[in-house]
């Protein structure tokens, strides 16, 4: 099992440039979620969806982050424009559906994203 | 404002020596989990518990979850250099997972 794969692993992008990162859940799990982490927030979640349906993004800072998952085995985070405090480590996590919370995250390697 | 305080933030030990690190809130969880993140990589799941009370055992690794499960605690004994790292722990919210900010550990040879 190669696990969540997350592309790309470093991002460096200027100021008003879009931003797409790129994430292939574990195949047969059924939730992905969108996370990002940085010092003085910690891991923050984003968006998450079941099935390929988003079901909360309240986490999603602005109207700049948009998040799909046009499938079961790709999703992918875009932030147009991007701004400096945009930057951060971004993880996309999965696990399976079970209807319980028995089961932990699968995360990826994360994209570390520097605005500059 | 986190909905899971952990303490202590950093934690630096020697080898061989014994630690605890806290996790509470005010808020009940269907469950919490414990991860560990290493630089550059993201967290791993080390353990997941359910029930008020519960305590698992993960080789020198003692979870527990408290009665009223709103708080957790991790303890090592006889902590290794390789134990080095962030531990986070999560609590289940719904479908979703809410982290505390971690506690950072150095464990020096």
């Amino acid at each position: 099992d190669a696990g969540v794969i997350q592309s790309p692993r470093h991002e460096v992008t200027e100021m008003g440039q879009e931003v797409t990162l790129r994430c292939k859940p574990i195949s047969g799990h059924n939730s992905l979620f969108w996370y990002r982490q940085t010092m003085m927030r910690g891991l923050e979640l984003l968006i998450y969806f079941n099935n390929n349906v988003p079901i909360d993004d309240s986490g999603m800072p602005e109207d700049r982050f948009s998040a799909k998952m046009p499938n079961a085995s790709f999703s992918t985070l875009k932030i147009q424009p991007s701004e400096p405090r945009d930057s951060a480590v971004y993880f996309c996590a999965s696990r399976p559906w079970a209807g319980g919370n028995g089961y932990g995250y699968t995360f990826g390697s994360g994209t570390r994203l520097t605005v500059v | 404002t986190q909905l899971l305080e952990q303490s202590p933030q950093f934690l630096s030990i020697q080898e061989g020596e014994n630690l605890t690190v806290y996790c509470n809130s005010s808020s009940v969880f269907s469950s919490l989990q414990w991860y560990r993140q290493e630089p550059g990589e993201g967290p791993v799941l080390l353990v997941t518990v359910v029930t008020g009370g519960e305590v698992k055992k993960l080789k020198r690794l003692t979870f527990q979850f408290g009665d009223a499960r709103k708080d957790s605690s991790l303890h090592i004994t006889a902590a290794q250099p390789g134990d080095t790292g962030l531990y986070l722990c999560a609590g289940a919210w719904g479908n979703k997972l809410v982290f505390g900010a971690g506690t950072i550990l150095r464990v020096k040879s």
